[in-house]
């Protein structure tokens, strides 16, 4: 079973800062893919940026970047140069590329709140 | 392209009553998957199709069930409604590959009174 904790419930950062949201994973399976996305009040889910499990260099989506550390487990997600728009909640989910399972495991989400 | 559409985008419903929700996925995408979130659970999976088949279910009550058609375009109904079927209802879409990124579309807000 896959298992995704993101551990901070809520962030603050000033605006045009850099911000790190933590999220580590629980997998046994080799390959899988993990995914970060972003839902503003609105509801929609927006991805943002994909690493896969192979992948040597760490995945990087303008403003996005994600620090994969495969033996700690961890895909943090950093925003650099915040800007107001950031201001949303982010859910990291992974799902496993071998099986024949399709479905996003996701975990409890941060809350980013961008201060002018 | 068009993204992901859901219709309809806010739905009130009463104890009993049966819902059905709408999915259209991004153009030549065959794949559609639906999540549920709620404050409590977070986001949970309940189907994903492909081609008209349903290939992966969460665990969910039979009380869900969902469909997609030859164009791609998906459904999802439940009957018998709960309060506790209140949620945000979400559909996402991808190409073909276990690989593929999901697309989400911007949710169906379902009230159950």
């Amino acid at each position: 079973a896959q298992k995704i904790t993101q551990t901070q419930p809520g962030m603050f950062v000033q605006e045009k800062e850099a911000v790190t949201l933590d999220c580590t994973y629980d997998t046994s399976d080799q390959s899988y893919g993990l995914f970060w996305y972003k839902q503003p009040s609105s509801g929609e889910m927006i991805f943002l940026i994909y690493q896969g499990s192979y992948d040597e260099q760490n995945a990087t989506e303008g403003r996005y970047s994600l620090n994969f550390q495969k033996a700690r487990k961890s895909a943090n997600l950093v925003i650099s140069a915040s800007q107001l728009g950031d201001s949303a909640m982010y859910f990291c989910a992974m799902r496993d590329a071998r099986s024949n399972d399709y479905k996003l495991s996701f975990g409890a989400g941060t809350t980013v709140t961008v201060r002018a | 392209k068009a993204g992901v559409t859901q219709t309809p985008r806010y739905l009130i419903k009463t104890r009993g009553q049966q819902v059905t929700l709408s999915c259209s996925p991004i153009s030549g995408h065959r794949s559609v998957s639906w999540y549920q979130q709620t404050p409590g659970q977070g986001l949970q999976f309940l189907f994903e199709y492909f081609s008209e088949t349903q290939r992966n279910k969460g665990n969910f009550p039979g009380r869900f069930s969902g469909r997609q058609f030859s164009n791609s375009r998906s459904e999802m109904n439940v009957s018998t409604l709960e309060l506790g079927d209140s949620a945000l209802y979400l559909c996402a879409s991808s190409p073909e590959k276990i690989s593929d990124t999901q697309y989400f579309g911007p949710g169906t807000r379902l009230t159950v009174l």
